[in-house]
């Protein structure tokens, strides 16, 4: 696509309940970013893919959280019993294989409440 | 390891003043640097960057910065503000190999007063 889409804009879930968030990266962009931001913590690096490589999980928090990207493109990060303390927009970007010095391109995010 | 500092989570300027919004870095290797911006609601929009071609980088709606490495620092300037400018700016630094993942400052807010 034009752009990367990010599914669901807003999600509003109960403490304890798993979510699941999904990215759709610009097609060929082999090289796919998750990052958190919230209030007090800022923008959080949390799980890169490129290509079949096995992904730097570095940044996720907790064993809670989990990510996939099937087929070198969709990707979609889980959480499992989510905690309020996991409110917070989470970022997709994704970038080309030789595009590292043209910067990523973000998608707009998905807002998680948890209640 | 690499991190950023902006100086100022807020910083209010009048319509047709100069926009100053500071970044310093820390690398231990030559970075890439980029200037990304915020506006409510939305993804974060590439503003410039810096990969260690010239110094002086413009980037979109008339917004430059100068990487000075004497001074670790990559401030974001516009000559003359307008309100469709007010909005979160962020500065990141990247390694130059790997992963090239970014680590963020904690971003300024730039208020634009009529």
């Amino acid at each position: 696509g034009a752009g990367v889409s990010q599914s669901p804009s807003n999600k509003v879930t109960e403490k304890g309940k798993d979510v699941e968030l999904r990215c759709d990266p610009i097609s060929g962009h082999t090289a796919l970013y998750w990052y958190r931001q919230s209030l007090g913590q800022g923008l959080e690096f949390l799980i890169y893919f490129q290509g079949n490589s096995a992904p730097d999980k570095s940044g996720l928090p907790s064993d809670r959280f989990s990510a996939e990207r099937t087929g070198g493109s969709v990707s979609t990060l889980t959480i499992q019993r989510t905690q309020q303390e996991d409110s917070a927009v989470y970022l997709c970007a994704s970038r080309s294989t030789t595009g590292a010095q043209d910067g990523y391109t973000f998608g707009s995010g998905t807002r998680l409440t948890v209640v | 390891a690499q991190s950023v500092t902006q100086l100022g989570s807020h910083v209010s300027v009048s319509e047709g003043a100069l926009v100053l919004l500071r970044c310093n870095y820390s690398s231990s290797v030559p970075p890439y640097l980029f200037w990304y911006v915020q506006y409510p609601n939305q993804g974060l929009q590439l503003l410039l960057k810096y990969t260690s071609a010239a110094t002086l980088v413009k980037g979109i709606n008339g917004f430059e910065a100068e990487f000075k490495k004497s001074e670790t620092s990559f401030h974001l300037t516009k000559p003359s503000a307008h309100m469709s400018d007010a909005a979160e700016y962020f500065c990141a630094v990247s390694d130059t190999s790997g992963t090239y993942k970014y680590i963020f400052g904690t971003g300024t807010r730039l208020k634009v007063l009529a």
